[in-house]
C-alpha cells in the first residue's frame, strides 16, 4: 500500500531559526500537500502542490514538489512562536481519499 | 460562515457500546469524508459520501458504518467498541471538483474508550 515516510519526528526550534521538513512516498502521484494541525483542531491546509518542480510559498512557509514526483518538502523561514504544532504531508488516494504521513512535531527549544 | 462543525467534542464509552458521531458540513459542501487519527499518528480515512452514497471506504472493520443525511450533514457509528477505537474523529467537507485541496476539516470528536 502507500506508504508516507515523514522526517524529522520531531524537532526543536528557537524563534528566529529556518525550519526544514520532507516527505517521501514510494509511489509516484500527481498531488502533494501540506497540513498544519494545533492541539484540539483539525489539520489545516497549508499548501497544495499540483506539479513536478513546483515551488509554491504561503507567506513564510515554501514547499516544492520534487521532480521525481515521489518527494516534497517544506520549509519555514523566520520561525516564531505559533509555528509550533504537528505538521503533516498528504497525498490523494485511490478513492479520492487524503494518505496522511505521520507527521513532524514542532517545539519551541526550553 | 460556520466551518465543519462536529459533534459532541468529547466522549467516554464502555467496551462493546456503541457510539453515534456527528458532522455537519460547510454551507454548500456535498461531500464529507471521515477520517480516524489515533495519537501520534497522522489521520486514516474511513468513508466519504457524496450526495448521500458511499463514495469510497478504507480499511476498517464493518463495526464502522455511516450515512448522510439529505441536508448533507453525516453520522459516523461504530459499534462493539474497543479500546483500539479510542481516537480524535475528523470530519471534513468539501466541493465538488475542488480536488484533493478542496477540503476543509471540522475540529473532531475525541473518542475515549475504557
Amino acid at each position: 500500500g502507500q506508504q508516507l515516510n515523514q522526517s524529522p519526528q520531531s524537532m526543536f526550534i528557537q524563534e528566529g531559526e529556518d525550519v526544514s521538513m520532507n516527505c517521501t512516498s514510494s509511489s509516484i502521484f500527481n498531488t502533494w500537500l501540506w497540513y498544519k494541525q494545533d492541539p484540539g483542531e483539525g489539520p489545516v491546509l497549508l499548501i497544495a502542490l499540483y506539479k513536478a518542480g513546483e515551488l509554491t510559498s504561503n507567506g513564510r512557509l515554501t514547499a516544492q514538489f520534487g521532480i521525481t514526483r515521489k518527494d516534497s518538502f517544506l520549509n519555514i523561514s523566520a520561525s516564531i512562536p505559533s509555528d509550533v504544532g504537528i505538521y503533516f504531508c498528504a497525498e490523494g488516494g485511490s478513492q479520492g481519499n487524503l494518505i496522511f504521513g505521520k507527521g513532524t512535531k514542532l517545539s519551541v527549544k526550553p | 460562515d460556520a466551518g465543519v462543525t462536529q459533534s459532541p467534542t468529547h466522549l467516554i464509552k464502555t467496551r462493546g457500546q456503541q457510539v453515534t458521531l456527528r458532522c455537519s458540513p460547510i454551507s454548500g459542501h456535498k461531500s464529507v469524508s471521515w477520517y480516524q487519527q489515533v495519537l501520534g499518528q497522522g489521520p486514516q480515512f474511513i468513508f466519504q459520501y457524496y450526495e448521500k452514497e458511499e463514495r469510497g471506504r478504507g480499511n476498517f472493520p464493518d463495526r464502522f458504518s455511516a450515512r448522510q443525511f439529505p441536508n448533507y450533514s453525516s453520522e459516523l457509528n461504530v459499534n462493539a467498541l474497543l479500546l483500539g477505537d479510542s481516537a480524535l474523529y475528523l470530519c471534513a467537507s468539501s466541493l465538488p471538483g475542488q480536488g484533493l485541496g478542496g477540503y476543509t476539516f471540522g475540529s473532531g470528536t475525541r473518542l475515549t474508550v475504557v
